[in-house]
């Protein structure tokens, strides 16, 4: 158990509709990294969040967005869902670069697009 | 763009026999981190071991050690003692050691999966 928390664990949804997955940190961690991971594949970077802004992106476009909360929690918001964007949703907490570069992850959201 | 290749899709090992998995890399960057991260079928990516580039001592975590071979840009991970529990997923990282932006991000290879026969 890494102390990164996902919710939900499997969602499903239509094409078109809107998502939101949340992350909570491991304790004492204030960055907050988001991948998706495709069927078969290693997971890819979608951004990250350190105090509260976004600090880094990956190849996604802006429908996909995000929010890190004072208590560091996070959330990945999903806009208008696509079949593809069906994948396991991973979120990582650390500590900012220099301190400790290792990102711990939570168990994953399913999510399933229709 | 860094990427990482993992050219084992499938690997299997006898219990108790010893395994190695390959990953080799691409950067133009001199120091770097390299990680081993192992995802079970409950999903969640736990880590095994991280070797930072600068270090030339492979790192080592109990029944698991890495071959790092810089100039090769090989980062190969060896399972010794293998057990049924190691039977996963296992995806070689690569992250910069630059500070800012995406620099902070992991790029995973594609994963190999790892059966441990009885």
């Amino acid at each position: 158990e890494t102390g990164v928390t996902q919710s939900p664990t499997h969602l499903i949804k239509t094409r078109g509709q809107q998502v939101t997955l949340r992350c909570s940190s491991q304790s004492g961690h204030n960055t907050v990294s988001w991948y998706q991971q495709a069927l078969g594949q290693g997971p890819q970077f979608i951004f990250q969040y350190y105090r509260e802004e976004e600090n880094g992106r990956g190849n996604f476009p802006p429908r996909f967005s995000g929010l890190q909360f004072p208590n560091y929690s996070s959330e990945l918001n999903v806009n208008a869902l696509e079949l593809d964007d069906s994948a396991l949703y991973l979120c990582a907490s650390s500590l900012p670069s220099g301190a400790q570069e290792t990102q711990y992850f939570g168990p994953g959201t399913r999510l399933l697009v229709l | 763009a860094q990427t990482v290749t993992q050219s084992q899709p499938e690997m299997s090992v006898q219990e108790a026999e010893t395994v190695t998995l390959s990953c080799t890399y691409d950067t133009s960057e001199s120091d770097y981190y390299l990680f081993w991260y192992k995802q079970p079928p409950s999903r969640q990516m736990i880590l095994v071991i991280r070797q930072e580039a600068y270090k030339q001592q492979n790192a080592t975590e109990n029944r698991f050690s890495v071959n790092f071979q810089k100039a090769a840009k090989s980062f190969s991970l060896k399972i010794s003692d293998s057990q049924l529990g190691d039977a996963a997923m296992y995806f070689c990282a690569y992250r910069s050691a630059r500070s800012g932006g995406s620099n902070y991000k992991l790029t995973f290879g594609k994963g190999t999966l790892l059966t441990v026969n009885p």
